[in-house]
């Protein structure tokens, strides 16, 4: 069974720094793109980043560009978000998932992680 | 970036109405598009990836179809745990992005 669990969320205040991880199992890690979506309290989903399977590719929305960072650890079935220049606009509750390799849809999503960056 | 509209935003139907969601994109994007349900306080579910392949597990009332820039999602008798929201997802470039959400409620 596929098994993605966030962890790393928190309060922090304007201007600082957090990172989330994501722990996998049940899959052959290396093998799957995993990406990370946030969803605002009472809004709707926005893409965040993703990392492939290697590591070697990532992409990022706009809006995060240049303050955040995913990378992976493949022997520890890890992928991580470090958010870095947070805004009180990244509010919000962060989900990992893991990527089809053929469609490219989110088949399986961890329960998510709440960051609050508040003063 | 593509962007992607969702119709109705908000929808209120009964258990056994047929549900038609329709999402349309900025420019074509082929079939690469998914449909999600989203509960409150859950995290999304994946119902239909490559605009019309049901995911596995995912109830038969479900289905998708559509391509380049029209979908639809139709839920062919509404049920009681189907009343949640539903997001579109295009996945023929980056950034990938989500339509703004479908929310079906009682009536």
């Amino acid at each position: 069974e596929v098994q993605l669990l966030e962890s790393g969320g928190g309060l922090v205040q304007p201007g600082g720094s957090l990172r989330l991880s994501c722990a996998a199992s049940g899959f052959t890690f290396s093998s799957y793109g995993i990406g990370w979506v946030r969803q605002a309290p009472g809004k709707g989903l926005e893409w965040v980043s993703t990392v492939s399977g290697s590591g070697g590719s990532t992409y990022y929305a706009d809006s995060v560009k240049g303050r955040f960072t995913i990378s992976r650890d493949n022997s520890k079935n890890t992928v991580y978000l470090q958010m870095n220049s947070l805004r009180a606009e990244d509010t919000a509750v962060y989900y990992c998932a893991k990527k089809a390799r053929a469609a490219g849809n989110f088949d399986s999503w961890g329960q998510g992680t709440l960051v609050t960056v508040s003063s | 970036d593509i962007q992607l509209t969702q119709s109705p935003s908000f929808l209120s139907a009964s258990v056994g109405d047929r549900v038609t969601i329709t999402c349309r994109a900025s420019q074509g994007i082929s079939s690469y598009l998914a449909w999600y349900q989203q509960k409150p306080g859950k995290a999304p579910k994946l119902l239909i990836y490559a605009a019309s392949t049901l995911q596995s597990g995912v109830p038969s009332r479900f289905s998708g179809s559509g391509s380049g820039t029209e979908f639809t999602l139709t839920i062919s008798s509404l049920q009681p745990e189907d009343f949640a929201t539903y997001y579109c997802q295009q996945l023929n470039s980056y950034p990938v992005t989500f339509g703004p959400g479908t929310k079906v409620d009682i009536k």
